[in-house]
């Protein structure tokens, strides 16, 4: 059992796109469509912003945007603004055993 | 409206067990596919998945900590309670629990979050 991989970083200017990618196996991300995705601002908790790949909660602008090819999870933050700035960690179901990963997390920066 | 809130100990000893209870409000274990699930995360550190109970008395855990945790619930007084034992320095760290659910048998994400509480585990 193992976190799901996401880089350390990413960066934007506002305005620009940003996409953070979050990859594991086929037990996992690979294995079924329960991804979701979340945004934690300095202290405080974290706020769901994705789930079930690429939907999205009542209240989340469409600027957030997510999608999934084999084994990788994307979050694409479009026209980024400075209040985007924040952590993102994704998540994903990996059945009966694991039942929940999280990743390691990304720190989004507007420029 | 659901909300969250995490009480406990803020400071536990090494080998000792710790206690949190998670009150909420908004949602209640009488209706299916309602869950809890705790979650931590280390200072500076990321997120980490622990534990989750659903309405029905199904529980998950992290298959790394199984042997030291258990979560309960209390459906008449809306509380999750997560009791972690020989508890670690490296157990330090900001415990959160959510709402989750679900929905035709399809688990949404974690939804509702706590504010958190953070339990430094002191030798």
């Amino acid at each position: 059992q193992s976190a799901l991989t996401q880089p350390p970083s990413a960066s934007g200017s506002p305005g620009q796109s940003v996409t953070i990618s979050c990859t594991g196996t086929s037990s996992d991300v690979g294995g079924y469509n329960y991804v979701s995705w979340y945004q934690q601002h300095p202290g405080k908790a974290p706020k769901l912003i994705i789930y079930e790949v690429s939907k999205r909660p009542s209240g989340v602008p469409d600027r957030f945007s997510g999608s999934k090819s084999v084994y990788t999870a994307s979050l694409t933050v479009s026209g980024l603004q400075a209040e985007d700035e924040a952590d993102y960690y994704c998540s994903s179901y990996a059945g009966a055993n694991n039942y929940y990963l999280f990743g390691t997390g990304t720190k989004v920066t507007v420029l | 409206q659901i909300t969250l809130k995490e009480s406990g100990p803020t400071l536990v000893k090494s080998t000792q067990s710790l206690t949190l209870t998670c009150s909420f409000d908004g949602f209640s274990f009488r209706t299916n596919g309602a869950g809890v699930a705790w979650i931590r995360q280390p200072p500076g550190g990321a997120l980490e998945w622990l534990a989750l109970i659903y309405w029905d008395d199904d529980k998950r855990y992290s298959p790394s900590l199984k042997s030291r945790l258990t979560i309960t619930k209390d459906t008449s007084k809306n509380e999750v309670v997560l009791t972690m034992t020989n508890m670690d320095s490296v157990d330090t760290a900001t415990y959160f629990c959510t709402h989750h659910r679900l929905v035709a048998s399809r688990p949404w994400g974690f939804d509702f979050w706590g504010q958190g509480t953070l339990v430094t585990v002191s030798s």
